[in-house]
């Protein structure tokens, strides 16, 4: 069974203060990695998608990265609108034409001003 | 504007009554999913389908059921067996494929 286990929970910081969010996986076989936003009560955002061990992508003070077992979202200098809760799915080679995703729980992250 | 669209937002009822809810899509995806989030939890599968008249069991679709007659739209009906029903519900849409999936804006439903 596919696992997707993100860490940390949740993650104070203060405005300006980098930090790494950690997301973990196995699976049988990764075809994709994906990274959302989710504000209260809203639906995920997309931000980013990853295929492959040693890609990486960014997008304004995010950038995510993936190795062969994790994946890592850094926060660069965050602002208080960076506030959110982080969401990390897998896409497993379950068969040949299914796409599902795995979700973990998700880091909530509080940025302060 | 593309996307999708949940209705409604906020639903009420009370236990033993059917309950159905809307998803539709205007970004010509194939494939349509519906998740069920609660606090703490990652989202979890209901049901999903990647083309019109079909659709498959995700990992908790017990007590809830599916049509998919339309491209467009994927609604999803919560039954009086489904034990825990209180709880927020989102859809998603993607292209078939290696893809990501785009969410509605959700639809919290309470059941008392």
């Amino acid at each position: 069974e596919d696992q997707v286990t993100q860490s940390p929970e949740a993650l104070r910081l203060q405005e300006g203060e980098s930090s790494s969010l950690n997301c973990s996986y196995t699976v049988s076989g990764l075809r994709g990695l994906f990274w959302y936003r989710q504000d209260p009560g809203k639906g995920p955002e997309f931000l980013f998608t990853l295929y492959s061990a040693g890609e990486e992508k960014e997008k304004e003070r995010l950038k995510a990265t993936l190795t062969k077992k994790e994946s890592f979202l850094h926060i660069t200098a965050p602002k208080p609108e960076d506030s959110a809760t982080y969401l990390c799915a897998v896409q497993a080679v379950a068969g040949s034409n299914d796409y599902k995703l795995s979700f973990g729980a998700g880091t909530t992250v509080t940025v302060r001003a | 504007d593309g996307g999708i669209t949940q209705s409604p937002k906020y639903l009420f009822r009370k236990e033993g009554q059917n309950v159905t809810l809307s998803c539709e899509q205007n970004l010509n995806h194939d494939a349509m999913y519906w998740y069920r989030q609660d606090p703490g939890q990652g989202l979890r599968l209901i049901y999903y389908s990647q083309i019109v008249n079909d659709f498959q069991k995700g990992d908790i679709a017990e007590g809830y059921s599916v049509s998919r007659e339309k491209k467009e739209s994927f609604p999803l009906t919560v039954t009086s067996a489904q034990k825990n029903p209180t709880a927020f519900y989102l859809c998603a849409s993607s292209r078939a494929g290696v893809y990501e999936q785009y969410f509605g804006p959700g639809t919290r439903l309470t059941v008392t």
